[in-house]
């Protein structure tokens, strides 16, 4: 069935460090890919989405780039910030529904100044 | 502006008793969703509703029910049926129209509820 596997945390990082958070999925064809984050106390929120293959999706200096060959999303990040602390959640469609989201277990990211 | 609400976002029960969450949204979203959080888990999903008057089960729906009566509205019933209930939950939203594989998630802030 359809499942998304996500690199285990806690991630801890000095500020300015590069980031990388992996993340496959396992699916029929090629559904949209999501990164959620969620800030402490908070609800999740869409950090970056890619529709198709070879899309990049990125946003406040976060990219993540849709590779169907090895059916991955990883999240990426050049120089994080101490603001950057939170978890992060890969997800896809899955069930056969666009409107059903598989959610990966979260990645605990802390940046320490 | 628009979003999701949901309160009460502490909520302490006794064991054996029934509770119930709100959700409300105002974002005009068809679709509407249930997910309970457990560190280590991540999200799983209990229950969801894609139109008015129908809903369908998750992942993990025994011990839990909900209803929508309204568009707006997507009450959760924590029954004493859930054996481990303390968990935070969220609710969410998503307009089901447009092109079908750009469809977004909106999550409410979440209740914390903890059994006693």
């Amino acid at each position: 069935g359809n499942s998304v596997t996500q690199m285990e945390g806690p991630v801890t990082l000095s500020e300015e460090a590069f980031l990388t958070i992996n993340c496959t999925y396992t699916a029929t064809g090629y559904p949209s890919l999501f990164w959620y984050v969620q800030y402490p106390g908070e609800g999740l929120q869409l950090l970056l989405k890619a529709t198709k293959a070879d899309d990049k999706g990125s946003n406040k200096g976060f990219e993540a780039t849709y590779r169907k060959e090895t059916t991955s999303f990883h999240l990426e990040k050049g120089s994080v910030q101490v603001s950057d602390s939170a978890v992060y959640f890969c997800a896809f469609p899955s069930g056969g529904s666009n409107y059903k989201l598989t959610f990966g277990k979260g990645t605990l990211l802390t940046v320490n100044p | 502006d628009g979003g999701i609400t949901q309160s009460p976002k502490y909520l302490f029960r006794k064991e054996g008793q029934n509770v119930t969450l709100s959700c409300e949204q105002n974002l005009n979203h068809d679709a509407m969703y249930w997910y309970r959080q457990d560190p280590g888990q991540g999200l799983r999903l209990i229950y969801y509703s894609q139109i008015v008057n129908d809903f369908q089960k998750g992942d993990i729906a025994e011990g839990y029910s909900v209803s929508r009566e309204k568009k707006e509205s997507f009450p959760l019933t924590v029954t004493s049926a859930q054996k481990n209930p303390t968990a935070f939950y969220l609710c969410a939203s998503m307009e089901t129209g447009g092109f079908s594989g750009a469809n977004v998630l909106t999550f409410g802030a979440g209740s914390r509820l903890t059994v006693l």
